[in-house]
């Protein structure tokens, strides 16, 4: 599996665009990137995943390099809502390895 | 449509009993997995199943043991708890559980064992 690394924790102010990075220079050709949080004591909620090109949805937008050695996770305009751990899982066969993730805090 | 859903949310039990956990996958979802979260060792593969069989399995003890029904619901069982089997017990259900089909997580079981 290919390991990644993430900051442990960051802010944001409300409003605020925040900006999610995560290493994983491991990942290997045919293992999407995906992104999950979870809030304190919920189950992982599902939040976008993508292979090469960049990708959009009603929640976030993911930005991935061009060598997929690394991507950045956007929530355009955060709320108090989005404070929860954050993963970044590369992926490609049927179990997901989480590692520490980013605890995002937003701040009011 | 409906999530997935997990029963019970809570449980408290003693050592040396065991425990049945179940999971109710998204309608159409015909893989379930099961993890375990603590705090010392974070999110945990337990094991998949797919079509009424185990496809993968993580690397814990035999006590860890689950199925799967005709209709996707899958069970979870622990046999002889121990103390150190306290944690959330997370199900999540995918289409077919093939290269990258996204997971779906139910909001967990909290196992306390006392």
């Amino acid at each position: 599996d290919a390991k990644t690394t993430q900051p442990p924790s960051m802010d944001c102010a409300e409003g605020r665009a925040a900006n999610l990075p995560c290493n994983h220079s491991t990942i290997s050709g045919n293992e999407y990137v995906y992104w999950y949080r979870q809030i304190h004591s919920q189950g992982p909620q599902y939040i976008i995943h993508g292979l090469k090109n960049n990708e959009t949805n009603e929640m976030a937008s993911l930005i991935i390099t061009e060598d997929r050695k690394s991507s950045t996770l956007i929530l355009p305009h955060a709320t108090l809502r989005d404070t929860a751990v954050y993963y970044c899982i590369p992926f490609g066969n049927e179990k997901l390895t989480f590692g520490t993730g980013t605890r995002l805090t937003i701040i009011p | 449509k409906a999530g997935v859903t997990q029963t019970p949310r809570y449980l408290i039990k003693t050592r040396g009993q065991q425990v049945t956990l179940s999971c109710s996958p998204i309608s159409g979802h015909r893989s379930v997995s099961w993890y375990q979260q603590t705090p010392g060792q974070g999110l945990q593969f337990l094991f998949e199943y797919f079509s009424e069989t185990q496809r993968n399995k993580g690397n814990f003890p035999g006590r860890f043991s689950g199925r799967q029904f005709s209709n996707s619901r899958s069970e979870m069982n622990v046999s002889t708890l121990e103390l150190g089997d306290s944690a959330l017990y997370l199900c999540a259900s995918s289409l077919w559980g093939g290269m990258a089909d996204t997971q779906y997580f139910g909001p967990g079981t909290r196992l306390t064992v006392l």
